[in-house]
This record gives structure tokens, sequence and C-alpha cells, in this order.
């Protein structure tokens, strides 16, 4: 069982829509990333979060340290949004190590 | 701020071939890693650092090797290129902890193909 699952692989909403990607973790982790990697481009960091709940324009990103879980959602879904969100745990025991879900492909149709 | 600079993007090697990925960071971060990212599994982690003279194996060492003699650079080195080393390799560094308000800031990647 991999340390980090996040569901769905796959995901194909219409324009507009909300969207939810899932994360759930084994590992003990300090905090949470939040990536985004569009087709063959680099990867960037949306949000970083180790409590709570954080906002940035249309992403919104929850995490319950006592579950082992966190969701990310997009409100009001647009086609630039199409990419690969990935969420990566700050590893307790190792400091600075990511430990990285496989990834969620999003495709937004219009 | 350049960021984190990766350089080549695309490179083609013969099988036994040696090559050196560059990457640098122009923001003192004090932690640098390498991943390689493979088709349906997640990015692994090659070799990291957590200070200029300091490094350490990751996940997938084997095959590459690495230095850090400035905390500027961190360039990680094919000693004798194999297909399954054909991959996207992402470096990335951030401040000690990893989860100081900045995070993580990942290079654009370098796409390596070993024929």
């Amino acid at each position: 069982k991999n340390e980090v699952e996040q569901s769905p692989q796959n995901l194909t909403a219409q324009e507009g829509e909300f969207i939810t990607i899932n994360c759930s973790y084994s590992v003990g982790i300090s905090a949470l990333h939040w990536l985004q990697q569009h087709p063959g481009g680099g990867i960037v960091s949306l949000f970083m979060l180790s409590s709570g709940k954080k906002k940035h324009g249309r992403l919104i990103a929850t995490i319950n340290i006592q579950e082992k879980h966190s969701s990310l959602h997009i409100t009001a879904s647009h086609p630039r949004d199409s990419a690969v969100y990935i969420c990566a745990g700050v590893l307790m025991e190792y400091g600075n190590k990511l430990v990285f879900g496989a990834g969620t492909i999003l495709r937004v149709k219009s | 701020n350049a960021g984190v600079t990766q350089t080549p993007k695309f490179q083609v090697l013969k099988t036994g071939q040696s090559m050196t990925l560059q990457c640098a960071q122009d923001m003192n971060h004090e932690y640098m890693s390498w991943y390689r990212q493979d088709p349906g599994m997640g990015l692994r982690l090659i070799h990291y650092s957590v200070g200029a003279g300091i490094t350490d194996q990751g996940e997938v060492p084997n095959g590459y090797n690495v230095s850090r003699s400035t905390t500027e650079d961190f360039p990680l080195r094919l000693l004798s290129a194999a297909p399954s080393q054909t991959s996207v390799y992402f470096c990335a560094s951030s401040f000690t902890g990893g989860w100081n308000k900045n995070g993580y800031t990942f290079g654009s990647g370098t796409r390596l193909t070993v024929v």
C-alpha cells in the first residue's frame, strides 16, 4: 500500500463544475503540499498546509490531521485548470523529505 | 529571482554515456533534492542535500551521484546511462524544515531519453 493515496486517478469535469480531489496518508507528516503540473510542464506548489484550510482564488485546500486526510477543491472549474494535481507529505521523521501521491489527472471540458 | 534553474530541458543519451544534470537555486535554500517522475508512479527521491558538503541517498539512488560544493548548486550525475533511467527529472529546493511558508520550489524538469 502506498504511503500517500490519491483519488480519483482520473477526473473529467465540465467547465463550471465544483471539483474535489482527495489525499489520504498513512505516515506521520508535518505538512502537506498540493502541487500542480501542466502537460509537459514544470511543477508548481499550490498550497502547503499543516492544519485547517487555505484558500487562493478558486482553489481551497483542507487537511484533517487526525483523520490523515486532505482535499483540494476547485470552484467554478475552467479548462485552464486541466493538469495533474499531486499531494505530497513532508515526512515528520525525516525533516524535509517528501512522499508523493501518484497524482490525479484532471481534464476540464468547455 | 530566477528560482530553481535546471539544464538541459531535453537530452538524448546512448546507453553507457555519462552526463550531468545541472540544478541551481538563488534563494539561499539549504535543502535541495532530485526526483524522477515515471508514468503511473509518483515522484521518487533520488538524492538530497541538507547543506553544502552534505548529501544522502533517497529512494532510488543507484546509477546516480551527487555533490554539493556550494549552497546554490546541486548537480546530478549519471555515471553510465541505462534505458531504465529514461525519465523526467526534477530538482527542488526549500529552506530546512520544508514547511516554512514558502514551501518547495521545483525546477522546470529535464526530459531524458536513453537509447
